[in-house]
């Protein structure tokens, strides 16, 4: 098991273009998170899936975001029309619910650091 | 809004106990209280979680006082490995709501 994958590591682009983040969660995970992280802030919620669904979407979702994880496995986020404030890291963790119990233990990964020119 | 109040740094000598404070006044009795860190350049990690009962486990321990309005994270013998920020996160025992993190104390490990 190799831990959270996230790619790429670093990406800098110019305004207004797209771009896209892949993460690939712990295979036997059945939940995907993603977060946004800025300077100086704890990481702030995005949206999760449990397997293929969409079960919940932060109000800092906005249109030009959408996220995706078809057939339950990896999943993307993909910025449309990049702009200055969406600069930032950007993470994914997985989750499972252990068995017997009601929490989750999530694992992250290292981020994507996004730099909008 | 975060649920939990936490001094925003603190410094700890190294081989020493840090003892992070957390106040979680308004938690409710169906929520736990979890505990992250994240060193600089990484994804956060789990460190430990607890209802009411002190827990201990081979990174930490966790104080959580009888009202529960407060805890304790203790690192018993801190290394400059440990220099991170810590993010005191309460949440309910139904899995299905998010971790929000607020930012967290900065430990400073100094040799």
């Amino acid at each position: 098991d190799t831990g959270v994958s996230q790619d790429p590591r670093h990406k800098i682009t110019k305004r207004g273009q797209n771009v896209t983040f892949r993460c690939d969660p712990i295979s036997e995970h059945n939940r995907l998170y993603w977060y946004r992280q800025t300077l100086g802030q704890g990481p702030e919620f995005l949206t999760y899936f449990q397997n293929e669904a969409q079960l919940e979407k932060s109000r800092l979702l906005s249109d030009r975001f959408s996220a995706e994880r078809p057939k339950g496995s990896f999943s993307t986020l993909e910025i449309q029309r990049t702009e200055q404030g969406d600069s930032a890291m950007y993470l994914c963790a997985s989750s499972s619910r252990s068995t017997g119990t009601m929490y989750d233990r999530y694992t992250f990964g290292s981020g994507t650091r996004l730099t909008v020119v | 809004d975060a649920k939990t109040t936490q001094p925003p740094s603190m410094d700890c000598a190294e081989g020493r106990a840090a003892n992070l404070p957390c106040n979680h006044s308004t938690i409710s009795g169906n929520e736990y209280v979890y505990w992250y860190r994240q060193i600089h350049s990484q994804g956060p990690q789990y460190i430990i979680h607890g209802l009411k009962n002190n827990e201990t486990n081979e990174m930490a321990s966790l104080i959580i006082t009888e009202d529960r309005k407060s805890s304790t994270l203790i690192l018993p013998h801190a290394t400059l490995r440990d220099t991170a920020v810590y993010y005191c996160i309460v949440r309910p025992n139904s899995g299905n709501t998010p971790l929000v993190f607020g930012k967290g104390t900065r430990l400073s490990v100094i040799a």
